[in-house]
């Protein structure tokens, strides 16, 4: 049980067109869900917090208006990247939790966006 | 201002022997501490984790230390398998709640030589 998937897996957008990555937990319902970016090499670095039916809440130095999440149901969150452009371009992953007494985040397979 | 720090991006183990990563942190705030394993194009999966109430977990295979004075932690694999070849991330969180957002290090590259 527990299993997160994502989609698309990898997707390649030209510069100023918008991105949307889904993220659903396929057998538990998420009260809570993050977005993740990577860049090669480094770390995960959190992007934004989502909770069901609410706004998302977002780290320092990322803009909400540029990555739009919505998590309209305790099965699904989604990342738009608006206006893409190719400093965008990074591997793009979501997690979600069960509820506030679970102690794991499930994650899923990440979403590989290129923007030429 | 990287909180959590791995301090070795990679590496290399004899198979059979022992694997030890090691993990830094600076946030005293932080009480719960985990380990993921994560391949090339995957997300992370989770290994194992503990408290700051304790000192040491055990789950067969893998063993996480906890040096809450010296803000250190270390997972210890043994003995070490071909599988276990990926990047490593430690992770910590203030209080351990799944919904609370996670803090992960740079993460170490692990090989293991056949």
């Amino acid at each position: 049980g527990a299993v997160v998937s994502q989609h698309p897996s990898r997707v390649i957008c030209k510069s100023g067109t918008s991105v949307k990555i889904e993220c659903r937990s396929l057998d538990f319902q998420a009260t809570t869900m993050f977005w993740y970016r990577q860049f090669p090499k480094q770390s995960l670095m959190l992007m934004a917090t989502s909770n069901e039916g609410s706004k998302a809440t977002y780290e320092q130095g990322v803009e909400k208006d540029k990555f739009l999440i919505n998590h309209a149901s305790l099965t699904l969150s989604t990342l738009t990247v608006t206006s893409a452009h190719p400093e965008d371009s990074s591997f793009y992953i979501c997690s979600a939790a069960k509820d506030s007494f679970s102690y794991e985040q499930y994650f899923g397979p990440g979403t590989r966006l290129t923007v030429t | 201002d990287q909180q959590v720090k791995q301090n070795s991006p990679s590496l290399s183990v004899q198979e059979g022997r022992i694997s030890i990563l090691n993990c830094d942190y600076t946030n005293s705030m932080f009480d719960y501490f985990l380990w993921y394993k994560k391949y090339p194009a995957e997300g992370p999966t989770f290994l194992i984790s503990i408290s700051s109430i304790k000192d040491k977990n055990e789950d067969g295979r893998f063993t996480v230390f906890l040096n809450k004075s010296a803000k250190h932690l270390s997972l210890h694999i043994v003995p070490s398998q071909p599988g276990d070849s990926a990047v490593y991330f430690c992770a910590a969180s203030a209080q351990g709640f799944g919904n609370e957002k996670l803090t992960f290090g740079t993460g170490t590259r692990l090989t293991i030589i056949p």
